[in-house]
């Protein structure tokens, strides 16, 4: 059982540059979340999917888009990075639908130059 | 104003000591009280959480919530240095909406 993955696990991007972070789950959860977390600013919620098909935005969705791709993955897209898209993302699941008791993966360190 | 505020530190203590990690926060509709624990480069994990007021125990951990006055505690006993970590209070509404403190980095020394 894997858990959470996330792939990749570090990234540079140069200004103006797209690329997908990829999530999956293997624990038959419904929901999956993407967050952001920046120095001292805790865990902000960009979009989240409560189920298959669905998907919504949360606090910071700017400059970001996601595809509910199955129950498993969920995916999060900088179509055109800038470099306040620094930060280290990480991909969460839960079972139900709601956001207590999250399980998170292991983070995608992006610098954006 | 932060929806939850949580003091930064760090917070340094000798193993064995007793921690009391606070939060407070501002939402009187948030209904669940979480903390998750963040090691170095990793990331969170839950480590308990409570509905409504009152205390849960788990093991070496108490999470407390008071929620007339807006206050969420963590106690740790018996700290050891494998509890050194950055803990993060999240309260929630049940719903999509969680708000993540900014989190309380603990050094446990041996």
């Amino acid at each position: 059982n894997a858990g959470v993955t996330q792939t990749p696990k570090f990234q540079v991007l140069k200004t103006g540059q797209s690329m997908t972070l990829q999530c999956a789950q293997d624990m038959n959860h419904n929901s999956m979340y993407w967050y952001r977390q920046d120095p001292g600013m805790g865990l902000r919620l960009i979009y989240y999917s409560a189920s298959e098909g669905t998907t919504d935005k949360g606090e910071v969705p700017n400059g970001y888009n996601v595809s509910r791709l199955n129950k498993r993955e969920f995916s999060l897209r900088l179509e055109s990075a800038a470099p306040s898209q620094t930060s280290v993302y990480f991909c969460a699941s839960s079972l139900l639908q709601g956001t207590y008791e999250q399980y998170f993966g292991p983070g995608t360190r992006l610098t954006v130059t | 104003q932060k929806e939850v505020e949580q003091d930064p530190g760090p917070l340094s203590v000798p193993e064995g000591a007793i921690v009391s990690l606070n939060c407070t926060y501002s939402n009187s509709a948030f209904q669940y009280f979480m903390w998750y624990r963040q090691y170095s480069r990793k990331g969170p994990e839950l480590l308990m959480y409570t509905y409504s007021s009152g205390n849960k125990e788990d093991g070496r951990f108490t999470a407390q919530v008071d929620k007339s006055s807006k206050y969420i505690s963590l106690f740790i006993r018996d700290s050891q240095p494998s509890d050194s970590a950055t803990y993060l209070c999240a309260p929630g509404t049940g719903g999509f909406k969680t708000i993540f403190g900014a989190g309380t980095r603990l050094f446990v020394k041996a």
